[in-house]
């Protein structure tokens, strides 16, 4: 079974420092990987996504994310954090089996960007 | 251009009660997808909608049906509902058909459910 795992719950990270919020995944043949951003009482943002090629990957808001293949994780990356980056950031996979309709989401992890 | 939108934003319910939720997709797109998301959690796949039929469901009871429109718009329907039931729920769109399982699904700002 398909799955996402985001070891933090919560990333603390000064204004104008790099971020990286962590996701690996565990799928049965090639992953579809996904990033989200949620701010409060808000739905979700599509920031970026993995499907085939080179694997870094660039998106809105100056975010961008690495696949790795080998360590079986896709982290997302900002080189330079903004306060207005603080959000509840989800990692999200394609289910492969049945007919590829849902997203399975990991717990979320909250960035917390101070100035 | 119209995103995702939803309706009600929020809505409080009693035990045992019916909900309905409404969600219109981005314009272009012909594939509906619902999530719950609780307090706290990731969003959880309902069930998805393309070409007004039922093509996927998540692990959830048959209290939770739904259905799509022409138009593609599409409604979620919890029959008596529970406690565990209050959460925000998600609508997403996609296109096309999102048979490839290549496509973003682009997410509505959610309705909110208290079940008290």
């Amino acid at each position: 079974a398909q799955s996402v795992a985001q070891p933090e719950d919560q990333v603390n990270v000064a204004e104008g420092n790099p971020l990286t919020v962590k996701c690996t995944y565990s799928v049965s043949g090639n992953p579809y990987l996904f990033w989200y951003v949620q701010y409060p009482n808000r739905g979700l943002q599509f920031l970026l996504k993995y499907i085939t090629g080179d694997n870094l990957v660039k998106g809105s808001y100056g975010f961008e994310a690495e696949f790795n293949k080998s360590q079986t994780s896709f982290h997302l990356k900002k080189p330079s954090a903004l306060v207005s980056d603080s959000a509840l950031y989800f990692c999200a996979v394609r289910d492969l089996g049945g007919s590829q309709g849902n997203l399975i989401f990991g717990k979320g992890t909250k960035l917390s960007v101070k100035p | 251009d119209a995103g995702v939108t939803q309706s009600p934003t929020h809505l409080i319910k009693t035990r045992g009660q019916q909900v309905t939720l409404r969600c219109s997709p981005k314009s272009g797109h012909d594939t509906v997808s619902w999530y719950q998301q609780a307090l706290g959690q990731g969003p959880q796949f309902i069930f998805q909608y393309y070409e007004e039929e039922e093509r996927q469901r998540g692990n959830f009871p048959d209290r939770f049906s739904g259905h799509q429109f022409p138009n593609y718009s599409s409604e979620l329907n919890v029959n008596a509902l529970l406690l565990g039931d209050s959460a925000l729920y998600l609508c997403a769109s996609s296109s096309p058909g999102g048979l490839t399982g290549t496509d973003t699904q682009y997410f509505g700002p959610g309705t909110r459910l208290t079940v008290l």
